[in-house]
């Protein structure tokens, strides 16, 4: 099946400093890409929507000057953190849509734990 | 703009025993509907989805979930639990299959024991 990777698993940061995440789609081509975040105990909340070679789509509530989303490539897409701070310490999960053949199929990534001290 | 709703933040299950975990949803147009698992510190693992034909579908480890047009339900069960099915459970939503607008939406997550 479909895979999508995510580098790093886990990243620990110092206050102040930005952090880039990666996601792939391994297998696959992905137009459009999704960016979760998850809060200890509680339910993935999408950040965004990335489309390659377009600016991202961010939800209600959602910095894009801190969250930067770039897509520049039919498999990759990076979520950077810019001035991280303690209360951006989340679980980062990213998805990706397989647009080949009318396949509208998404899937999901492992997950990035960012810890921000 | 679509919605989803678990109302139980957590169930308990006697191992052995048949098992459900409740949803509900609200859409504008086609629901299409799923569930994910997951367990501590891990990402997602599909389950199932529904997306048209048999409203009873059956997934991965045992698990199958009926949609129910009228109740707006989609909810997940299970004939016979196990312990090692004790982990988060989402129900998941997208109504605009292929349009720009296609989002998947998470309900909160219910968690799910089972007790030896």
């Amino acid at each position: 099946g479909a895979v999508v990777s995510q580098h790093p698993s886990w990243v620990i940061c110092k206050s102040g400093t930005s952090v880039k995440i990666e996601c792939r789609s391994l297998d696959f081509q992905a137009t459009t890409m999704f960016w979760y975040r998850q809060f200890p105990k509680q339910s993935l909340m999408l950040m965004a929507t990335s489309n390659e070679g377009s600016k991202a789509t961010y939800e209600q509530g959602v910095e894009k000057d801190k969250f930067l989303i770039n897509h520049a490539s039919l498999t990759l897409s990076t979520l950077t953190v810019t001035s991280a701070h303690p209360e951006d310490s989340s679980f980062y999960i990213c998805s990706a849509r397989d647009m080949g053949q009318g396949n509208y199929e998404q899937y999901f990534g492992p997950g990035t734990r960012l810890t921000v001290t | 703009a679509q919605s989803v709703a678990q109302p139980e933040d957590q169930v308990n299950v006697a191992e052995g025993n048949p098992l459900t975990v409740k949803c509900t949803y609200s859409v504008s147009g086609n629901p299409y509907l799923f569930w994910y698992v997951q367990y501590p510190n891990r990402g997602l693992q599909f389950l199932l989805k529904y997306i048209t034909g048999d409203n009873l579908v059956k997934g991965s480890y045992g698990f199958e979930a009926e949609f129910n047009k009228s109740q707006t339900s989609f909810h997940l069960k299970k004939p016979s639990a196990l312990v090692s099915d004790s982990a988060l459970y989402f129900c998941a939503v997208r109504d605009k299959w292929g349009n720009r607008d296609d989002k998947i939406i998470f309900g909160k997550g219910t968690r799910l024991h089972i007790l030896p």
